[in-house]
């Protein structure tokens, strides 16, 4: 089974710092790897996916994740941060074959002024 | 175009009552996903469903929950005897047949309470 493990249930950053949301998967099988943003009471917009190819993608609103095989993690990055950017985001695996999508737990970023 | 689409937004029950919750999805998408997100919680993958078809229910609980995808008509999610429990908000998302699960475009959600 598949599961997704975001580290930080919160983040609390100021606003144009930089700003790192973890997530790690464990899958026995290859998976493809999303992240999603959540604003309050929204339904889940996709911030960006890796399905192949190279490890860095970039999303929209400027931000980007790597995929690390080796370490099994997706780590989100933005360099600058505005206030517009609170919001609950969540990481997700999807095996190869299978349709559905496994979250983790979600982290809620807050952009103080 | 418009998105996917769920009504209602909000629904109040009270315990023992039917819960039917609809999902309109992306014009030309196939594929209909249901997900519920517990409070301080990720989403869970209930069930996808493809037109006329259950494809994988592996995440609905055992009983009391059901799902359709008509050839006509928006999905619907039908909780009977609802418990408090059941109080989530459930989120549908719906994809295109080319594209598989890659890509799910997700619905506002609705937000059931149980009283």
């Amino acid at each position: 089974a598949q599961s997704v493990t975001q580290l930080d249930s919160q983040v609390p950053v100021f606003e144009e710092a930089p700003v790192e949301l973890r997530c790690n998967y464990s899958s026995s099988v290859s998976v493809y790897l999303f992240w999603y943003v959540q604003y309050p009471n929204q339904g889940l917009q996709l911030l960006l996916k890796y399905l192949s190819g190279s490890t860095l993608v970039k999303g929209i609103n400027g931000f980007e994740a790597e995929f690390n095989k080796s370490q099994t993690s997706f780590h989100l990055r933005k360099p600058s941060v505005h206030i517009s950017d609170t919001a609950e985001y969540f990481c997700a695996v999807r095996i190869q074959g299978a349709q559905k999508l496994v979250f983790g737990q979600g982290t809620r970023l807050t952009i103080n002024p | 175009n418009a998105g996917v689409m769920q009504n209602p937004r909000h629904l109040v029950r009270r315990r023992g009552q039917e819960a039917r919750l609809r999902c309109s999805p992306v014009k030309g998408h196939s594929h209909v996903y249901w997900y519920r997100q517990l409070p301080e919680e990720g989403l869970k993958f209930m069930v996808y469903l493809q037109k006329e078809n259950i494809i994988d229910e592996s995440g609905m609980p055992k009983e009391r929950f059901s799902a359709e995808f008509p050839k006509e008509g928006p999905s619907i999610l039908r909780i009977q005897q609802v418990v408090r429990g059941d109080s989530a908000a459930y989120f549908c998302a719906s994809s295109p047949p080319s594209q598989g699960g890659d890509t799910q475009y997700f619905g506002p959600g609705t937000r059931l309470t149980v009283l």
